[in-house]
């Protein structure tokens, strides 16, 4: 596609729940990366993809968040017992090498709101 | 820990006064810098970025930014702000990897017509 989509672009879930946000990148882009957005706050970085493996998932809060990428393109966040702190805006982006002089495209994020 | 302070929540400008927004940040190692803009319901959108050479970076949308390592800062610039500029914007610190910062808690710009 033309840039970074993301599915659904709002999701409501009651606290325990499992869910999965979906992430497309800009084709051919081998970098993908999520971020979660709370309310009044910048980005806060999650985990880093380098083609079908984490190369980085040290922002990851606890093991209850999960994300695959197993083709190296879509990814896939997953919350399983879901809090009430998880709400916030989940980002999605993608590069097309990851390193060096090359740009970040963020999606425009999938609200999730935990009730 | 790298870390960016953004020291201004929120900033009013006069259409067509000069704009500047303020950056700090902490990092231990060559930073990569950039500037990011944010629209209600749209993405972020990259409007300039520091790697390395020149200390005066320029971007899209007429904003630059000057990087001076001395006082860790790399503050956002614009001589004439437009009414479309009124947006969030984010400063972010990283290594050499476009999309793995650390971001500032955002300035938000308001223009007055």
């Amino acid at each position: 596609g033309a840039g970074v989509s993301q599915t659904p672009s709002n999701k409501v879930t009651e606290k325990g729940k499992y869910v999965e946000l979906r992430c497309d990148p800009i084709s051919g882009h081998t970098a993908l990366y999520w971020y979660r957005q709370s309310l009044g706050q910048g980005p806060e970085f999650l985990i880093y993809f380098q083609g079908t493996g984490a190369a980085d998932d040290s922002g990851l809060p606890n093991d209850r968040f999960f994300a695959v990428r197993p083709e190296g393109s879509v990814s896939t966040l997953k919350i399983q017992r879901t809090e009430r702190g998880d709400s916030a805006v989940y980002l999605c982006a993608s590069s097309l090498t990851g390193t060096g002089d090359t740009e970040a495209f963020f999606g425009q994020g999938t609200r999730l709101t935990v009730v | 820990a790298q870390s960016v302070t953004q020291p201004d929540i929120h900033i009013t400008v006069s259409e067509g006064a000069s704009l500047e927004l303020r950056c700090n940040y902490s990092y231990g190692a060559t930073p990569y810098l950039f500037w990011y803009v944010q629209s209600p319901g749209q993405g972020l959108q990259l409007l300039l970025k520091y790697f390395s050479g020149d200390t005066l970076v320029q971007g899209i949308k007429g904003f630059e930014a000057e990087f001076k390592r001395s006082q860790s800062s790399f503050n956002l610039r614009k001589p004439s702000v437009h009414w479309s500029d009124a947006a969030e914007y984010f400063c972010a610190v990283g290594p050499n990897n476009a999309g793995k910062s650390t971001f500032g808690d955002g300035t938000t710009l308001t223009v007055k017509p």
